[in-house]
């Protein structure tokens, strides 16, 4: 049974920095592509951030570059998401997403439950 | 970047009555999107992919048509379930998802 469970969600200041871990079992996880997707409070999905296997290369949405870094540690089977500089417009809760194909171009079969993030002075 | 359009924003209907979605692309995506259904406290479930296939364990009353910038998510014969919230996605250029369409009876 193919499983994601995100961790490291918490309250931050504006400003400060917190990194979030996906841990995958139950599906070979070097072989598929990886995705953070967030959704505000009462909005909708908002794609963050993506990395292709063997973590050659990543995406991010323009609402995070520069500020967040998506890496993977294909040993321990887990997707991060490095997050500086945190504003209240980061606040939402925030799923790690497993793709469908090995291939790329496709979307995303399994989700976490999602961890909170909360950017708050 | 890739925007989605989804309309209508809010979809009333009964069950049994036949829900129709529709997601415009700013660009070609060709076949590479998707759609989802999102119920309250839950990750969103995918539905369709490539356009037209359902994913596994899907009910045949969803059906996806559509290629390049304008695509159809249809749902026939509403059941009480199936009043969520959809979205649609593409995967030509990394991810993007549509603003939403909520269907309410």
């Amino acid at each position: 049974e193919v499983q994601l469970v995100e961790s490291g969600g918490d309250l931050v200041q504006p400003g400060g920095s917190l990194r979030l871990s996906c841990a995958a079992s139950g599906f070979t996880f070097y072989e598929y592509p990886m995705h953070w997707v967030r959704q505000a409070p009462g909005k909708g999905l908002e794609w963050v951030s993506g990395i292709c296997t063997g973590g050659g290369c990543a995406g991010y949405a323009d609402s995070v570059k520069g500020r967040f870094t998506i890496s993977r540690d294909d040993a321990r089977k887990s997707l991060y998401l490095q997050m500086n500089s945190l504003t209240v417009e980061d606040t939402a809760l925030y799923y790690c997403g497993k793709e469908l194909s090995r291939h790329g171009h496709s979307p995303l079969d399994y989700w976490g439950q999602g961890i909170l993030v909360t950017v708050s002075s | 970047e890739i925007v989605l359009t989804q309309s209508p924003a809010t979809l009333s209907l009964s069950p049994g009555e036949t829900a129709t979605l529709s997601c415009r692309a700013s660009q070609s995506v060709g076949t590479y999107l998707a759609w989802y259904q999102q119920k309250p406290g839950q990750a969103p479930r995918l539905l369709i992919y490539d356009a037209s296939n359902r994913a596994t364990g899907i009910p045949a009353r969803f059906s996806g048509s559509g290629s390049g910038t304008d695509f159809t998510l249809t749902i026939n014969s509403l059941e009480p379930e199936d009043f969520a919230v959809y979205y649609c996605q593409q995967r030509s250029d990394w991810l993007t998802f549509g603003g939403g369409t909520k269907v309410e009876i």
